[in-house]
């Protein structure tokens, strides 16, 4: 099956403490992007990388960090300097980045800070 | 900058009723619309897109209508199922980097 793959599903973290969420895909995408979405608000754009080891800040990049060293893998870290990370973080993709109109979500990572 | 705003939280409708779902976006400069489906828990889906030199766009069940002149796009399901229920957003893109998403609405269905 072809798709995008996120994990954990359910992350736990203290105040603090910095945490990595996964997106795989197979998809032979080369663009793939993180948002993060509030309740009552619309998707927000966090980083986004249009090609192996190349990667742009979104919307609000403050307090996270990424990596693209291989096309199929774009893992998001939340630091200790966001201030406000509780969120669902959702990771997507699509053949290239003037492609993104057409993009593929993965099932999300529901991060809560304790 | 592009603002998406849909113009209800929340919609409930009858199973078998047609639900429409209302967009509207601040760029007259979007050139492509999409609607997606997010069901509890889930990432979104892709429903149905239209360009900006299309007033209409139908698929199974579902139809997109665009007026650019006021800014609006709206989502219509037609025979509105129980599989229907959940939250519903537009994105925009405005050909720049990244697209713009509405706050999104969610769909009730009552049997």
């Amino acid at each position: 099956d072809g798709g995008i793959t996120q994990s954990p599903k359910y992350l736990f973290r203290k105040e603090g403490q910095n945490v990595t969420l996964s997106c795989e895909q197979n998809l032979n995408h080369d663009a793939m992007y993180w948002y993060r979405q509030d309740p009552g608000q619309g998707l927000r754009l966090i980083y986004y990388s249009q090609i192996v080891n190349d990667f742009q800040k979104g919307d609000i990049a403050e307090g996270y960090s990424v990596s693209r060293e291989k096309k199929e893998s774009f893992p998001l870290t939340v630091t200790s300097a966001q201030k406000n990370p509780t969120a669902f973080y959702l990771c997507a993709s699509s053949m290239t980045l003037r492609d993104r109109s057409t993009q593929y979500f993965g099932p999300g990572t529901r991060l809560t800070v304790l | 900058g592009e603002s998406v705003g849909l113009h209800l939280p929340t919609l409930s409708v009858q199973e078998g009723d047609n639900s429409i779902i209302n967009c509207a976006y601040s760029n007259s400069a979007s050139d492509y619309f999409i609607w997606y489906k997010q069901e509890s828990g889930k990432g979104p889906q892709f429903i149905i897109d239209i360009r900006s030199n299309m007033d209409k766009r139908q698929g199974q069940r579902v139809t997109v209508l665009l007026n650019k002149t006021v800014k609006h796009l709206s989502l219509q399901i037609a025979a509105t199922q129980p599989g229907d229920s959940a939250v519903y957003f537009c994105a925009v893109d405005t050909g720049r980097r990244a697209l713009t998403f509405g706050s999104g609405t969610r769909l009730q269905v009552q049997p």
